[in-house]
């Protein structure tokens, strides 16, 4: 009984493309989060929700765009893919927002691969 | 800006002997620091934390230390098994946040 999930697990794309990568926690928690993890295998939070406000957006490029239809998805829009964009899309959630000890569960990942 | 810095990418064990890995940071705002384990395919699942209010904690075979003054912290696993190879994550978070801030990890393989 998976926690978080994602889907793709795997995504091959050309340059330029668009791009979704969903997630969804039967934890019944109020935050989420993704991770982008990249060649140099740096685990760089991207965004954080709490109950579908968004709380946390580090400096991310706005070609990449979170959504949030309700607490348990938090879906993951990628537009103009470019070369540097391939990485792997780690989504998490914790119980808690703004709390340094709460745990974060982390999905498996999704890894996208641009040509 | 790398915050949290772990300097050894690999580390390789014994099965029985103890596993030491080491995560040193420089943000002196970090007052929670944790450890994830990583194996392939898969995402981190947390391991053991540890608040800047003390100095060790323990649970089981993993036992985290951190020096504050050396803003320093180290995950020692005793005894080691062959289950314990994977990739350790050392994070830090500042208080009254949620954003962890990861180290680039540890490879351990402990070999029988």
């Amino acid at each position: 009984d998976t926690a978080v999930s994602q889907t793709p697990k795997y995504l091959v794309t050309q340059m330029g493309n668009d791009k979704s990568i969903k997630c969804e926690q039967n934890l019944g928690h109020d935050t989420m989060y993704w991770y982008k993890q990249d060649s140099k295998k740096f685990l760089k939070i991207m965004f954080s929700y709490n109950n579908k406000e968004l709380i946390i957006n580090e400096t991310v490029p706005n070609r990449f765009s979170p959504k949030s239809p309700d607490k348990a998805h938090l879906n993951l829009h990628i537009n103009s893919l470019e070369l540097g964009d391939s990485a792997v899309y780690f989504c998490a959630s914790s119980l808690l927002s703004g709390s340094s000890t709460d745990t974060q569960y982390f999905g498996p990942g999704t890894r996208l691969t641009v040509l | 800006d790398q915050q949290v810095k772990q300097n050894s990418p690999s580390l390789s064990v014994q099965e029985g002997r103890i596993s030491i890995l080491n995560c040193d940071y420089t943000n002196s705002m970090f007052d929670y620091f944790l450890w994830y384990k990583k194996y392939p395919a898969e995402g981190p699942t947390f391991l053991i934390s540890i608040s800047s209010i003390k100095d060790k904690n323990e649970d089981g075979r993993f036992t985290v230390f951190l020096n504050k003054s050396a803003k320093h912290l180290s995950l020692h696993i005793v005894p080691s098994q062959p289950g314990d190879s994977a990739v350790y994550f050392c994070a830090a978070s500042a208080f009254n946040t949620d954003k962890l801030i990861f180290g680039t990890g540890t490879r351990l393989q402990v070999f029988p």
